[in-house]
């Protein structure tokens, strides 16, 4: 059963700062691993997906790597803002089939002006 | 209207009534899912439709019953509900329901509380 792991909880930084999320799972068999975050009350706001076979994609201040071979992602925001206060969530869809989505249970993040 | 919305953003309802949350997708996907969120637990999935065909159930109560009459809309029918069921419901599209790349859209919830 695959599971997701998102560390730190919770994260607060001083605004400018560049910052590393952490997410890592327990099977590698998957098809793509995506980003989203969460303002509270709201639904997701996909970020970045990353299909298996890709190491990294890009948007804007945001860059996502994968290694499928140790079982982890991260998540790297360049220059934060306290727009970027939020609640980051990882999501594995496993491989084979139609998708089995398993999601971590997020990083708070605090970005403080 | 663009990308998917959801319809009631909010909710109350006691345990022996009957509702209804929807979803409607103006992306020209194929899948659709219901997901439910509740304090301090991952998201958990809910239902998955292909082309209106229900393919993943993950282990939900009959209590909860979804249902889809054409790629744009899914329906959740809810009836005799537990105080435990409240939580947010995510509705969320994707092009195909089994790909490689396949970015999954959602909706912004409706907000339910069980009396």
């Amino acid at each position: 059963k695959q599971e997701v792991t998102q560390i730190p909880a919770a994260l607060s930084v001083p605004e400018g700062e560049n910052l590393v999320l952490n997410c890592s799972f327990t099977d590698s068999a998957i098809y793509n691993l995506q980003w989203f975050r969460q303002d509270p009350g709201k639904g997701l706001t996909s970020l970045l997906l990353i299909q298996s076979s890709q190491r990294e994609q890009t948007s804007g201040r945001l860059n996502a790597s994968l290694d499928k071979s140790s079982g982890r992602s991260t998540l790297y925001i360049a220059a934060s803002q306290p727009g970027d206060s939020a609640t980051y969530l990882c999501a594995v869809t496993d491989s084979g089939g139609y998708q089995k989505v398993t999601f971590g249970t997020g990083t708070k993040l605090q970005v403080i002006p | 209207e663009t990308g998917v919305t959801q319809t009631p953003r909010h909710l109350v309802m006691g345990m022996t009534n009957k509702k209804s949350l929807k979803c409607e997708q103006h992306l020209g996907h194929n899948a659709m899912y219901w997901y439910k969120q509740s304090a301090k637990k991952p998201l958990e999935l809910m239902f998955v439709y292909s082309l209106e065909e229900r393919v993943e159930n993950n282990s939900v109560p009959s209590r909860f019953s979804p249902e889809c009459p054409n790629s744009s809309h899914l329906f959740l029918h809810l009836h005799t509900l537990q105080p435990e069921d409240s939580a947010l419901y995510l509705c969320a599209s994707s092009l195909e329901a089994s790909s490689s790349y396949n970015e999954q859209f959602f909706g912004p919830g409706t907000r339910l509380t069980v009396l």
